[in-house]
């Protein structure tokens, strides 16, 4: 089982829609979670991290469900610049600082 | 202020050959990272230093990869001879040590795509 794990996609969904993506991760002792956006042919970039209570930026929502090992992103009223690759990442020890990211969910918004 | 620094940003080179890719982390951040993403595979962490000394090198595929950090603003990923499985995308990372060890931003320069004939 990989470490960390994500649908691939595509989701392809309509310019207003809502839209959400689950990550789940196999190792019970990850410390910090994070989604990562990258855009065709660029570097990813953070979008934001997830903290246990759960947050939210704007129309970003993160969640941690920590008994069943997922994170989840939920963007509300997409627009078409959200169109991206999203990539989770979890880092697992405490005091080590790798990081190991999911393959991405491509996301398409389209007009 | 620049962002973390990548040369060059595309090299075509045929197996057998050496290929070095540079890195140029922001100034000030402690720890740089060396990350691989191919379609199959996806990103994956080759190898990561903090303060110039090399932590987690569990990533690097075979001794054919090598990488230095000579001081605090340069790196160097070396590859050694070079294969055509080698061709992907090599990014490079800095993050800064921050009071919130847990969630320290990794920011990544544009990227060296890589393509071994």
């Amino acid at each position: 089982r990989k470490e960390v794990e994500q649908d691939p996609g595509p989701f392809n969904v309509p310019e207003g829609a809502t839209v959400a993506f689950n990550c789940t991760y196999s190792n019970s002792a990850s410390q910090s979670f994070f989604w990562y956006r990258q855009d065709c042919r660029k570097e990813p970039k953070l979008l934001m991290s997830v903290y246990s209570s759960g947050n939210e930026d704007g129309r970003f929502t993160a969640q941690l469900n920590r008994a069943s090992q997922y994170i989840s992103l939920l963007i509300r009223d997409s627009k078409l610049s959200d169109s991206a690759t999203y990539l989770c990442a979890v880092k697992s020890n405490f005091g080590n600082e790798k990081l190991t990211f999911g393959t991405g969910t491509r996301l398409t918004i389209i007009p | 202020d620049a962002g973390v620094i990548q040369s060059p940003r595309h090299e075509v080179t045929e197996m057998g050959q050496e290929v070095t890719l540079r890195c140029k982390p922001i100034s000030g951040h402690d720890y740089l990272f060396w990350y691989r993403q191919t379609m199959m595979r996806g990103l994956e962490l080759l190898i990561y230093f903090n303060n110039n000394v090399p932590i987690d090198d569990s990533g690097m595929p075979e001794d054919r990869f090598s990488a230095k950090m000579p001081n605090a603003s340069f790196s160097t990923l070396k590859i050694q001879p070079s294969e055509p499985r080698d061709s992907a995308v090599y990014f490079c990372a800095s993050s800064p040590t921050s009071g919130r060890a847990f969630f320290n931003e990794q920011f990544f320069g544009p990227g060296t795509r890589l393509t071994v004939l």
